[in-house]
């Protein structure tokens, strides 16, 4: 079955840009009616969407941090990427990435990544 | 935006226990509402999607209802392993989640 792995740096300095790769394994990224997004969530805390993309390409992002974010799709790597610009402390966080299904009209977060923890600091 | 509000933020409940957590929003988004569960450092899992269906997989004691803004998750036999934290979250629009609401052992 499908399963999705995020990579990139630990660690990232302030008012740098987070970037994150998700590799799509056990399918193709561009079959089907998926939507691949990112989500994060700060230690202790809750989750928080950040965007998606649709294997079309089109995007949307959450409006509190679309001025920041960018996500692209290779489907040719079977991969899709998060980048987050001018990065503070408040972007520490795990970061996941997850498909979303069309279940019967309805989209819903049914694959996840293991997640991978970014840390924003000097 | 569509904010997502859950009540309670945390429970207390006992092994065979009945336990419901509601979900509003703050507009109508018809039934496009999901259910994750998430036990502590763990990934969030899919349980319900389009407010009342039951994801592939997930045991019958959770149940979903609700529409327009009013929203719940029932599972009506505690069991040990349902302790985590559980999330709603609306596709109607830019999506968003609730806080979350933690259920633990009374």
């Amino acid at each position: 079955q499908v399963q999705l792995q995020e990579s990139g740096p630990g660690l990232v300095k302030p008012s740098q840009t987070l970037s994150l790769t998700c590799t799509v394994s056990g399918g193709s990224i561009s079959s089907g009616s998926y939507y691949w997004s990112w989500i994060r969530q700060p230690a202790g805390r809750g989750l928080e969407w950040i965007g998606r993309i649709y294997t079309s390409g089109s995007t949307s992002y959450n409006p509190s941090l679309k001025s920041r974010v960018t996500i692209s799709v290779d489907t040719s790597k079977n991969q899709f990427s998060l980048k987050l610009s001018s990065v503070t402390a408040a972007d520490t966080a795990v970061y996941y990435c997850a498909r979303a299904t069309y279940l019967g009209y309805y989209y819903a977060m049914d694959v996840w990544g293991q997640g991978t923890t970014v840390t924003v600091s000097s | 935006d569509i904010q997502m509000t859950q009540s309670p933020s945390s429970l207390s409940a006992s092994v065979g226990d009945r336990v419901t957590i509601t979900c509003r929003a703050s507009q109508s988004i018809s039934n496009y509402l999901n259910w994750y569960q998430q036990k502590p450092g763990k990934v969030p899992n899919l349980l319900i999607y389009a407010a009342s269906s039951l994801q592939s997989g997930v045991p019958s004691r959770f149940s979903g209802s609700g529409s327009g803004t009013d929203f719940t998750l029932t599972i009506s036999s505690l069991q040990p392993e349902d302790f985590a934290t559980y999330y709603c979250q609306q596709s109607y629009s830019t999506w968003t989640f609730g806080q979350g609401t933690k259920v633990e052992i009374k």
